[in-house]
């Protein structure tokens, strides 16, 4: 089963640098995975598409400072230079044929 | 660029049925799918599921096969999604996304559409 899994919540500084982790059920670890973020009362903004092999693209205007990696199952978003802003749930999210899968969601706190 | 406009809130009574719309403003869907996607108060994003406009043809995810059902109006540039037997727990924001098929991956949201279910 297609099951993304990640930590309910992370915090970081103001100016600081923060990674999210969202892991891949067994057997899915190629797969390609999406970032997407959510402010507060605002729908959600795709930030950007991560392959497997670390490659990645980005929607439009979304800044330098949010980078994407990976290793084996495990997909990571790092946001660099904290800002305000950055406040937001963010979610990753996968698909197979005929199916898209959402991870729970990790709540970012700018301390 | 084209952007994703839905429909506005709706409130509805249990066991009545609700649409919800998604126009392409400023041009079409061109080649890529629509997916629906909703989100319960205070919950994450649930994949409902999604068509490709061009061929019409359309899936649900195994929980909403039996209510939802994705339609599109391409001489519109508008996808429909219609939930029928609502409930009071399908209360939440429904959104549609620019899918990009086969790759799988949503990179335009619509603003979302409210709909609650109550009596």
């Amino acid at each position: 089963q297609l099951v993304l899994t990640q930590s309910p919540s992370a915090s970081a500084s103001l100016g600081t640098s923060v990674r999210i982790t969202c892991t891949l059920s067994s057997g899915h670890s190629t797969n390609a995975i999406a970032w997407h973020q959510q402010q507060p009362e605002k729908g959600p903004r795709f930030l950007m598409k991560l392959n497997s092999d670390g490659s990645h693209t980005k929607g439009d205007g979304i800044p330098d400072r949010f980078s994407g990696s990976n290793s084996g199952a495990e997909h990571y978003l790092t946001i660099s230079n904290l800002q305000s802003e950055d406040e937001a749930d963010y979610y990753c999210q996968t698909w197979d044929i005929g199916i898209r899968v959402f991870g729970g969601g990790t709540r970012l706190t700018v301390l | 660029q084209v952007q994703l406009v839905q429909s506005g809130a709706e409130v509805k009574r249990p066991g009545s049925s609700v649409r919800v719309s998604c126009k392409a403003s400023g041009g079409t869907f061109n080649t890529y799918a629509v997916s629906w996607v909703r989100q319960a108060p205070g919950q994450g994003l649930e994949w409902m599921g999604g068509i490709i406009p061009i061929f019409g043809t359309s899936n649900a995810a195994r929980k909403f096969q039996d209510r939802v059902t994705i339609t599109t109006d391409e001489s519109a540039s508008t996808a429909y999604m219609e939930m029928s037997s609502l409930r009071s727990d399908d209360t939440a924001v429904y959104y549609c996304a620019r899918d990009r098929g086969y790759s799988g991956y949503l990179d335009q949201w619509g603003q979302g559409t409210l709909v609650i279910v109550s009596s």
